[in-house]
């Protein structure tokens, strides 16, 4: 069964303008952690945020914040006031369990900024 | 700098021809996976290696070895490649034990089976 699902292939967003990226996931661990890459056309794999299961707020850093809800096991990047930088592949990806260091990843998103 | 860094980032070659993707890390991270990337398929890991000499399939392990003799180095072996192992590949390290640790991904390596 898939793990992690982002059932959007391809978005797209005005320049200055907010998107969610949507990310649901599949565990029955308790503890687990979320994160959000971003892969350029370049190809690099940039990491951009994390949320851990037991953390109450939801994560932000700068224009990046993570929506978590965890009843629905969801977690979508939403980047405010979008520049044409930001134009790339977006990947969720999970990892299970306390100790584990493995991560699984979604198909991405490819999110295209117009001006 | 702290980086993960693979060599080659390119390679074309052909069926049935040997040949090892370096991998080094300079974090002292004990972890470290390698990655195929395809489209559609997002990145699937390969195998991955919790420490020196410790290492495990993850989902795609197949026509595939990997070795860890040094903490830095996690190097990727395709012993016959075959042309359904054209892909783009990534290492990636981290500290273990779960957590807010973020993998740190190398360049990548664009490989071509003909």
């Amino acid at each position: 069964a898939q793990k992690i699902t982002q059932t959007q292939p391809g978005m797209f967003v005005q320049e200055k303008e907010a998107v969610t990226l949507d990310c649901t996931y599949d565990t029955s661990d308790q503890s687990y952690g979320l994160f959000w890459y971003k892969q350029p056309s370049s190809g690099e794999m940039i990491f951009l945020i994390y949320q851990g299961s037991y953390d109450e707020q939801n994560a932000t850093e700068g224009r990046y914040s993570l929506n978590f809800q965890k009843a629905r096991k969801s977690a979508n990047l939403v980047i405010s006031a979008s520049q044409l930088g930001d134009s790339a592949m977006y990947f969720c990806a999970m990892r299970e369990g306390q100790s584990s260091n493995d991560m699984r990843f979604g198909a991405g998103t490819r999110l295209t900024v117009k001006p | 700098e702290a980086q993960v860094t693979q060599n080659p980032r390119y390679l074309i070659t052909v069926t049935g021809k040997k040949l090892t993707v370096t991998c080094s890390q300079n974090m002292n991270h004990e972890y470290m996976s390698w990655y195929r990337q395809d489209p559609g398929l997002g990145l699937r890991q390969i195998y991955y290696s919790m420490n020196v000499e410790v290492t495990d399939k993850g989902d795609v392990p197949e026509g595939y070895k990997v070795s860890r003799k040094e903490k830095r180095n996690f190097p990727l072996i395709l012993e016959s490649p075959s042309p359904n192992q054209t892909s783009l590949y990534f290492c990636a390290s981290s500290f273990s034990g779960g957590g807010p640790y973020e993998q740190y991904f190398g360049p990548g390596t664009r490989l071509t089976v003909t």
